[in-house]
């Protein structure tokens, strides 16, 4: 049972347009949602992150979004660059229950900017 | 460059050797995790270490067996794999278990096994 879903396996951008990438979760433990970015062959670099009190996070180019009676969490990139063509994968965790201290992880976004 | 330093960055062996991954972190992190990736798929949680003790054990077979020296130190000790262990081994550092604080990777470990 997946638990955390990237429903988009790929999306493909031009340079200085705005990025969004979805998340949906199923598991209501869930509070506390990140987004980290990874290149071949280097392990995956953390981006960003979300509490559940929250519904916005925003750093420099990267925003994101929660929605938590739809269980859908977003990240935005705007602009995008071209280094920011990578897998990008969206996670979540819990403070208590069977989910604490674990990072749940979605199937990755391959994002690809073209200049 | 990461804060997370694993070692080797590849290993080769056979089903019979025993070998050991290293992982390394100076970030005063308090916990700290082993992953395993397969090709084209997300990280998968395989073991959990707070305060240099072992908290999780995601049900990972026992020919993979963990060690937490110090608080900074991680190992991997691996003996009488199989062919579908082979994939990229993940550590990873936080500053606490259950925080809402992020974990930070290394680059992981490229094991392939004959």
């Amino acid at each position: 049972d997946q638990q955390v879903k990237q429903n988009s396996p790929s999306l493909s951008v031009q340079e200085g347009r705005i990025s969004i990438l979805n998340c949906d979760y199923t598991n209501s433990m869930f509070d506390y949602f990140l987004w980290y970015k990874k290149y071949p062959a280097e392990g995956p670099t953390f981006l960003i992150s979300i509490s559940s009190i929250k519904d916005k996070n925003e750093d420099g180019r990267f925003t994101v979004f929660l929605n938590k009676s739809a269980k859908h969490l977003s990240l935005h990139i705007v602009p995008s660059q071209p280094g920011d063509s990578a897998v990008y994968f969206c996670a979540a965790s819990a403070s208590s229950g069977t989910s604490y201290g674990k990072l749940t992880f979605g199937q990755g976004t391959i994002l690809t900017v073209h200049p | 460059d990461t804060e997370v330093t694993q070692t080797p960055k590849h290993l080769v062996m056979g089903m019979t050797n025993k070998k050991s991954l290293k992982c390394e972190q100076h970030m005063g992190h308090r916990a700290m995790y082993w992953y395993k990736q397969k090709a084209k798929k997300p990280p998968e949680l395989m073991f959990v270490y707070s305060y240099e003790k072992l908290s999780i054990n995601e049900s990972v077979p026992s020919r993979f067996s963990p060690e937490c020296p110090n608080s900074s130190l991680l190992n991997l000790h691996l003996h009488a794999l199989q062919p579908e262990d082979s994939a990229l081994y993940l550590c990873a550092s936080s500053p606490l278990t259950g925080s809402n604080q992020p974990q930070h990777f290394g680059d992981g470990t490229r094991l392939s096994i004959l």
